[in-house]
């Protein structure tokens, strides 16, 4: 069965500071993987993809994920952390043999400190 | 990006009453549309998965009859909760996408609905 783990309930950093959300996957074939934001009483907004490719994709206001296959990982990940990135994160995988069923991931709240 | 309008953005009526909620896709058609409830501090769960001109797909445990879902063109879906009580309070986020391609889901700002 397909599933996405993100083990931590919530990430803590300072502003300024890198920070990562973890994100685990566990599905047959090549996947199609997305992280998405959701800010307070909004719904999600798409952050970044993998499709196929380079390991290191890029997406809005400056996150990135690294691919990697060996560990069915998915990492969200940003250099230098902002107070406005404080928000709730999920980790997605749709299977790409067909179909249209996305998994999200529990998410991850995300505080940035100033 | 694409944009997907649902509306309203917040709801409060009595118990029994019915309410429905609208989702569009502005500037796209959008093949297949969900519906997800989602819960305070928690993910989305799915509710069901409506392709343009057939009948919803719900997921076990979801009432249809209770949570009817309507998608008659490719760029509007609508939610119906009949006979809403308390328990039926919560945040519904509508989303839109293109079936079998590897484009992410667009989703609508959601609809915080509150029965008294």
């Amino acid at each position: 069965a397909q599933s996405v783990a993100q083990p931590e309930d919530q990430v803590n950093v300072a502003e300024g500071n890198p920070l990562t959300v973890k994100c685990t996957y566990s599905v047959s074939g090549n996947p199609y993987l997305f992280w998405y934001v959701q800010y307070p009483n909004r719904g999600l907004q798409f952050l970044l993809k993998y499709i196929t490719g380079d390991n290191l994709v890029k997406g809005s206001y400056g996150f990135e994920a690294e691919f990697n296959k060996s560990q069915t990982s998915f990492h969200l990940k940003k250099p230098s952390a902002l107070v406005s990135d404080s928000a709730l994160y999920f980790c997605a995988v749709r299977d790409n043999t067909g179909g249209f069923k996305t998994i999200f991931g529990a998410g991850t709240r995300l505080f940035v400190k100033a | 990006g694409a944009v997907v309008s649902q509306h309203p953005s917040w709801v409060i009526c009595k118990s029994g009453t019915s309410v429905k909620i609208e989702c569009r896709s502005l500037d796209f058609q959008a093949t297949t549309m969900f519906w997800y409830r989602q819960f305070p501090k928690q993910s989305l769960m799915l509710m069901a998965t409506s392709n343009e001109g057939s009948k919803a797909t719900y997921e076990q445990g979801v009432e249809k009859d209770k949570f009817l879902i309507n998608h008659a063109s490719l760029t509007l879906s609508t939610l119906t909760v009949t006979s809403a009580h308390p328990e039926d309070s919560s945040f519904y986020i509508c989303s839109a996408g293109i079936r079998d391609s590897n484009q992410p889901q667009h989703f609508g700002d959601g609809t915080r609905l509150s029965i008294l």
